[in-house]
């Protein structure tokens, strides 16, 4: 059962345009969100993280947004560049993860890619 | 500063043998993480460790699966005997503490290939 789950496996945007990468989670325990972007045959770097006891957070370019209603989360690129080309994964953490208690549950993934 | 570093970065092996998977955490930090990713699953979390002490292997798949830290600065992921449905890529985090609020640095992972 994929308790984190990015429904969409690709995205293509236009360099300059803003690109919404969204995620759905199931358990209501999870406390932390996180955003990691992946290179080819590199390991996921940390982008960006939420508490659940926020809506918003902001870095430079980079902004994630929880719905905890809903169940839902978002990262906005703005504006995108063509660095930003990579997979997107959305994980989570926090107690009854299935990942432990400070263990990860990643989504799939979501591979970006910006158009010239 | 030198982030996590795994090796070999990639392994082939004939079913039935041994492999042993390496890991040096950042300095300083004192939780380490193993996951793996395939691509049926995605990344799955095997097994953690704080203060070089197993806290969850939960995750880990069988018995032919062990993970060790010896130290603060060094941890293996083993698999005997190796089987065809081993082959992934696995890859080793550490972080500053636990919870969702110190994120995980994560090395450039072993890609095994088990024939």
């Amino acid at each position: 059962d994929q308790q984190v789950k990015q429904n969409s496996p690709s995205l293509s945007v236009q360099e300059g345009r803003i690109s919404i990468l969204n995620c759905d989670y199931t358990n209501s325990m999870f406390d932390y969100f996180l955003w990691y972007k992946k290179y080819p045959a590199e390991g996921p770097t940390f982008l960006i993280s939420i508490s659940s006891i926020k809506d918003k957070n902001e870095d430079g370019r980079f902004t994630v947004f929880l719905n905890k209603s809903a169940k839902h989360l978002s990262l906005h690129i703005v504006p995108s560049q063509p660095g930003d080309s990579a997979v997107y994964f959305c994980a989570a953490s926090g107690m009854y993860s299935g990942g432990g208690a400070d263990g990860l549950t990643f989504g799939k993934g979501t591979h970006l890619i910006i158009q010239p | 500063d030198a982030g996590v570093i795994q090796s070999p970065r990639h392994e082939v092996t004939e079913m039935g043998q041994e492999v042993t998977l390496r890991c040096k955490p950042i300095s300083g930090h004192n939780s380490l993480f193993w996951y793996r990713q395939t691509m049926m699953r995605g990344l799955e979390l095997l097994i953690y460790f704080n203060n070089n002490v197993p806290i969850d292997d939960s995750g880990m798949p069988e018995d032919r699966f062990s993970a060790k830290m010896p130290n603060a600065s060094f941890s293996t992921l083993k698999i005997q005997p190796s089987e065809p449905r081993d082959s992934a890529v696995y890859f080793c985090a550490s972080s500053l503490g636990t919870g969702g609020n110190q994120p995980q640095h994560f090395g450039d992972g072993t890609r095994l290939s088990i024939l």
